[in-house]
């Protein structure tokens, strides 16, 4: 039973369309974060978000945008999608307390192709 | 140099063999530790949470030194099912990203009939 939610989880979309990935949680989790992953790569953490209203950048560099609004949402956001964005995006989010021997939870990704 | 190194792999081992895979940290101030596994185009899961004393779970051990800054994970008997990469990660205390998980590049398994 996921607690956090992404959408869709494959996208094929043509070269200069505007996408958003959608990324839920319900466990009212503060930070939040976006990864992006190549076939057999490592995680490259590219956009993180401590709260509402809060969003920084990862250590990759990404043309991508994100915004906080509300706890729950941390969508990301390509204006203009290029080939180079083929990827798999998995978001996550990290509960504190008692629950940072968790660690982060993560969504089951979006693939996305640009063509 | 990262700030987790791991041994990439692949590690091909048989069923029911024993397998360990180390990784190091150089975050001196690095506070929680952890194991994560992920399956071929599947999201990383949590393994186990390694602690200082050392902990088990079944047929996997995990094991941290803080004086030498590495972390250690034991597979016995292994199954096939435990074919995936194994990820390595450390949660700084201290730093610009605080509080951030910090994930190694991966050990992949692959466990053979």
């Amino acid at each position: 039973e996921a607690d956090i939610y992404q959408t869709p989880r494959y996208l094929v979309i043509g070269t200069g369309k505007k996408i958003t990935l959608e990324c839920s949680q319900t466990m009212g989790h503060d930070k939040m974060y976006w990864y992006q992953q190549d076939p057999g790569m490592e995680l490259h953490l590219i956009h993180y978000s401590y709260g509402v209203n809060s969003t920084e950048k990862g250590d990759l560099s990404s043309e991508s945008t994100v915004s906080r609004i509300r706890t729950e949402h941390f969508p990301l956001t390509l204006e203009s999608a290029r080939p180079s964005h083929t990827s798999q995006y998995l978001c996550a989010s990290f509960g504190q307390g008692p629950f940072a021997n968790y660690g982060y939870t993560f969504g089951s990704g979006t693939r996305l192709t640009v063509v | 140099r990262k700030e987790v190194e791991q041994d990439p792999g692949p590690f091909n081992v048989p069923e029911g063999a024993t397998v360990a895979f180390n990784c190091t940290y150089s975050n001196s101030a690095s506070q929680s530790f952890f194991w994560y596994r992920q399956d071929c185009r599947k999201e990383p899961k949590l393994l186990m949470s390694v602690y200082s004393s050392g902990n088990e779970d079944g047929r996997f051990t995990a094991q941290l030194n803080r004086a030498s800054q590495y972390i250690s994970l034991l597979i016995r008997d292994s199954k096939l099912s435990d074919s995936a990469t194994y990820l390595c990660v450390s949660r700084p205390l201290y730093g610009g990203s605080q509080g951030n998980l910090i994930f190694g590049k991966g050990t992949k398994l692959s466990v053979k009939p």
